[in-house]
């Protein structure tokens, strides 16, 4: 079974209007969960992570995402994307029964029209 | 403040030619190191951890080694290597244990030809 699964591959929106990057994990414990974001050719910034304390979890450049133990789902969004933004969004997810590695996502790309 | 150093940044080697990449980490004490790779649209492939020296867990069989000879430094080897080979590879450094996140270093644009 797929561990962490990003919905979407490729993500499009017009520079202002919100980002919505949608990720669902499956965990039998309480995981960690993390993102991250990737510029070409470069290495992986860590955006946020939750790690069983709030569960709206706020991070840099104004990325914040949710914990829905209920849905299993760790969606990211922003409410006004910036050209600054494109880039590739991994959801990643770690825990006792990953062996405390990190699993990631496929990776979202997101463009950002102007 | 801890930092990452992943090099070199690009490389081309021909088939069958060996490989070395180096990674270092500073600031911290006994790390966990990992390799990873990343192909397109495929997000990152794990392909070995280690959690002290000489400490190496291999996560995929392939054609590429690891070896960890100091604390905070992390090789990542191939005595042939194959045109599959060809990717981007990334070290990363956590703090241990614990699933906790994980920094890495700028990356390694591998092409074998």
């Amino acid at each position: 079974a797929q561990s962490v699964t990003q919905l979407d591959s490729h993500v499009s929106v017009s520079e202002g209007t919100p980002v919505l990057l949608r990720c669902n994990y499956s965990s039998s414990y309480s995981p960690s969960l993390f993102w991250y974001v990737q510029h070409p050719n470069k290495g992986l910034q860590l955006l946020l992570k939750y790690t069983s304390a709030a569960t709206l979890v706020k991070g840099i450049n104004g990325f914040e995402a949710e914990f829905k133990k209920s849905e299993t789902s760790f969606h990211l969004t922003k409410p006004s994307a910036h050209m600054s933004d494109a880039a590739e969004y991994f959801c990643v997810v770690s825990g006792m029964e990953y062996g405390n590695k990190l699993v990631f996502g496929a990776g979202t790309i997101l463009r950002v029209k102007s | 403040s801890q930092t990452i150093h992943q090099w070199p940044a690009t490389l081309v080697q021909p088939v069958g030619s060996p490989l070395s990449l180096e990674c270092t980490v500073e600031g911290t004490s006994n790390p966990n190191l990992y390799w990873y790779r990343q192909a397109a649209g495929r997000g990152l492939q794990l392909l070995f951890y280690s959690v002290g020296i000489g400490q190496i867990s291999s996560e995929v069989p392939q054609n590429l080694s690891a070896s960890r000879p100091q604390d905070r430094q992390f090789i990542l080897s191939s005595k042939k290597l194959l045109l599959s080979d060809s990717g981007f590879y990334l070290c990363a450094w956590s703090v241990g244990p614990g699933a906790t996140e994980a920094f890495f270093g700028q990356g390694t644009r591998l092409t074998v030809v």
